[in-house]
């Protein structure tokens, strides 16, 4: 049964630093990987899709990218500022699972100025 | 587009009380889904439609929730009786994309439900 794990679970930077959120999941077989943000009491917003033949994919100031044979993705995000404090979620569609996401319980991003 | 279009909002309601959670998902998208979204156990599939028709219904946690699809624009998921536990924010997203396993997901902003 496929999982996924973000650590850490909260996280808390000063604005302008760089940072990294990290996502693993058990089972490789993957289609794609999505990366979505959260505001408290809001639904998620997609920030990024990579798909599972892709490496990286980059939106402005995010930067994700994938490996698959080691069941690992990250998001980069550079020049934090605290419009980014959110809960960042990590899912996949995996290959057992068929077409619905499987969500990590996310990390929580706190960006001060 | 309007995006996912989810109803209501907000619910309170007393433990036994029936309940209708409604969702429009984005126009011309194929698939439909209903996760629920807890403290302790994050975001869970709940079911999820392909064409209107229900695909996977595994994670229905029980006979009291029933979800139904009746055509492209409108879904409805029910609870009938609730209980306490039930209480979550419940999220409808929808999907279309060049192959089944390939498309982005869109979420509307959830109805946070109270069963009291």
């Amino acid at each position: 049964k496929q999982e996924v794990t973000q650590i850490p679970a909260a996280l808390s930077v000063p604005e302008g630093e760089n940072l990294v959120l990290n996502c693993s999941f058990t089972d490789s077989a993957i289609y794609n990987l999505q990366w979505f943000r959260q505001d408290p009491g809001k639904g998620l917003t997609s920030l990024l899709l990579i798909q599972s033949s892709q490496r990286e994919q980059t939106s402005g100031r995010l930067n994700a990218s994938l490996d698959k044979s080691s069941g690992r993705s990250t998001l980069y995000i550079a020049a934090s500022q605290p419009g980014d404090s959110a809960t960042y979620l990590c899912a996949v569609v995996s290959v057992q699972a068929g077409t619905a996401l499987i969500f990590g319980k996310g990390t929580t991003l706190s960006v001060s100025s | 587009d309007a995006g996912v279009i989810q109803s209501p909002r907000h619910e309170v309601t007393e433990m036994g009380q029936e309940v209708t959670l409604r969702c429009k998902p984005i126009s011309g998208h194929d698939y439909l889904f209903w996760y629920r979204q807890t403290m302790m156990r994050g975001l869970e599939l709940l079911i999820y439609f392909n064409n209107n028709v229900p695909i996977d219904d595994s994670g229905m946690p029980e006979d009291r929730f029933s979800a139904k699809m009746p055509n492209a624009s409108f879904s409805t998921l029910k609870i009938q009786p609730s209980e306490p536990r039930d209480s979550a924010v419940y999220f409808c997203a929808s999907r279309s994309g060049p192959t089944v396993n390939t498309g982005e997901l869109f979420f509307g902003e959830g109805s946070r439900l109270t069963v009291l």
